[in-house]
């Protein structure tokens, strides 16, 4: 069965320092997504992407944050300078149309240090 | 602005007792989904069901059922004969039909099972 692959499942990083996170979403699905849970809490979208741009942004994806596909598979997120606040597990999402069900791949969690 | 509401933040049942998480929701949409997400404790989100507000049908699967009510702005889920795989955290999700993509959810409600 198809699924959302996510690397690295893990990343430690120093604050200040740029961080990339990578997906690669089902493989005919159009629609991408990134969200983000803090330890113990909801999970909150970011940012979805569809036709090589941005559909919609969140509030907390702000100037730091940067999405690409860069080819025909993969999706990522960049974060440009981390901050504390931005250790969460970060999960990549990919639906075959906007209003279908998304499927999560397995997470990466960021710890900032 | 769109909204889920899940006031059970953590239930624990016996293993075979029936459960039901409630979730509430707040949309000024006419077209709307709702979703339900599991989050076992190894932490990815799995997707159990989808439904459009147009679809008020209740679901079953297995020993899963959904109940959608419209008029109470609630899509409840219901356990029957709760296994301790059954373990996780559950979300509630929206998302708007028109033009939006992004899934609100609720705060989750953690079910535990024991044996």
């Amino acid at each position: 069965e198809p699924e959302v692959t996510q690397t690295p499942s893990h990343q430690v990083t120093q604050m200040g320092q740029e961080v990339i996170l990578r997906c690669v979403p089902i493989s005919n699905h159009l629609y991408f997504y990134w969200y983000r849970q803090i330890l113990g809490q909801k999970v909150e979208f970011l940012v979805s992407f569809y036709n090589n741009e941005i559909s919609e942004k969140s509030e907390i994806f702000d100037d730091q944050f940067s999405v690409e596909r860069p080819d025909g598979s993969n999706f990522t997120l960049k974060i440009r300078s981390t901050k504390l606040e931005d250790s969460a597990m970060y999960f990549c999402a990919s639906s075959s149309v906007s209003y279908n069900e998304q499927f999560f791949g397995p997470g990466t969690r960021l710890t900032v240090l | 602005a769109q909204k889920v509401t899940q006031a059970q933040t953590e239930i624990s049942v016996v293993e075979k007792e029936d459960v039901t998480l409630d979730c509430v929701y707040e949309t000024r949409d006419t077209t709307y989904y709702l979703f339900w997400y599991k989050q076992p404790p190894s932490g990815e989100l799995v997707f159990l069901i989808r439904r459009n507000s147009f679809d008020e049908q209740n679901e079953i699967s297995g020993r899963y059922s959904w109940n959608f009510q419209k008029s109470t702005s609630s899509f409840n889920f219901t356990i029957t004969a709760s296994q301790v795989v059954d373990s996780a955290v559950y979300f509630c999700a929206l998302t708007e039909g028109a033009g939006s993509y992004q899934l609100t959810f609720g705060k989750g409600t953690k079910l535990s099972v024991i044996p």
